[in-house]
């Protein structure tokens, strides 16, 4: 069985564009998750969506943020326009609906903004 | 509210050496604990978990149990391998958030 994948796995872009990352879930599994690990410090939550709809998107750091997840299957993560302080690891995972809530993550996009 | 302390590495040791990763966290109601590890180049993987006070997890020679009383879930390991070298953090899933809150990672680096 595929795990969560991630595209692309680093990104380099100047400040002022526009990134969107992708990432695709277990198959089956209802939750997907976006984390941020900015600069070596704790991962901290981003949103969090059940099939297509936003359950939580607390985490979110501001409206340059625009998470999707048409039809519930994969999910995009829109930075536009990206700043400095944006860069770090983007991580998605994904769980299945009830049971032990153990998430399952993929390897991270890496992001830099120059 | 929630949150995760871990102890900052980066930490060096010996193979064979014995290994202690400490772990606090603060939590509103009960929450589940974990430990990641994510290997160079690869994604986090879940290492162990526990789900209730007193329960120990365990995983390729790695242990932790979780202790209400102290608040911790300490990551432990006999003797430790160069395959070990990687980046642990500690997690708690809170079933009222329903959301994960990790520490900031501890660097591992094994050397023969």
């Amino acid at each position: 069985e595929a795990g969560v994948t991630q595209f692309p796995s680093h990104s380099v872009i100047e400040k002022g564009q526009t990134v969107t990352l992708r990432c695709d879930p277990i198959s089956g599994h209802d939750n997907l998750y976006w984390y941020r690990r900015v600069m070596g410090k704790e991962i901290k939550f981003l949103l969090h969506f059940v099939k297509e709809s936003k359950q939580d998107e607390s985490g979110m750091p501001n409206n340059r943020f625009l998470a999707e997840r048409t039809g519930g299957t994969y999910s995009t993560l829109k930075v536009q326009p990206a700043e400095l302080e944006d860069s770090g690891v983007y991580f998605c995972a994904s769980s299945q609906s009830g049971g032990s809530k153990v998430q399952y993550f993929g390897p991270g996009t890496r992001l830099t903004v120059t | 509210g929630n949150s995760v302390t871990q102890m900052e590495g980066p930490v060096t040791l010996s193979e064979e050496a014995f290994l202690t990763i400490n772990c606090t966290y603060t939590a509103t109601g009960y929450p589940s604990l974990f430990w990641y590890v994510q290997y160079p180049g690869e994604g986090l993987q879940l290492l162990l978990k526990a789900t209730k006070a007193d329960d120990k997890g365990s995983n390729k020679g790695f242990e932790a149990t979780y202790r209400k009383e102290t608040t911790s879930f300490h990551l432990e390991k006999g003797s430790v391998q160069v395959s070990d070298s990687a980046v642990y953090f500690c997690a708690l899933f809170s079933p009222a958030g329903n959301q994960f809150y990790f520490g900031t990672g501890t660097s591992l680096t094994v050397i023969p």
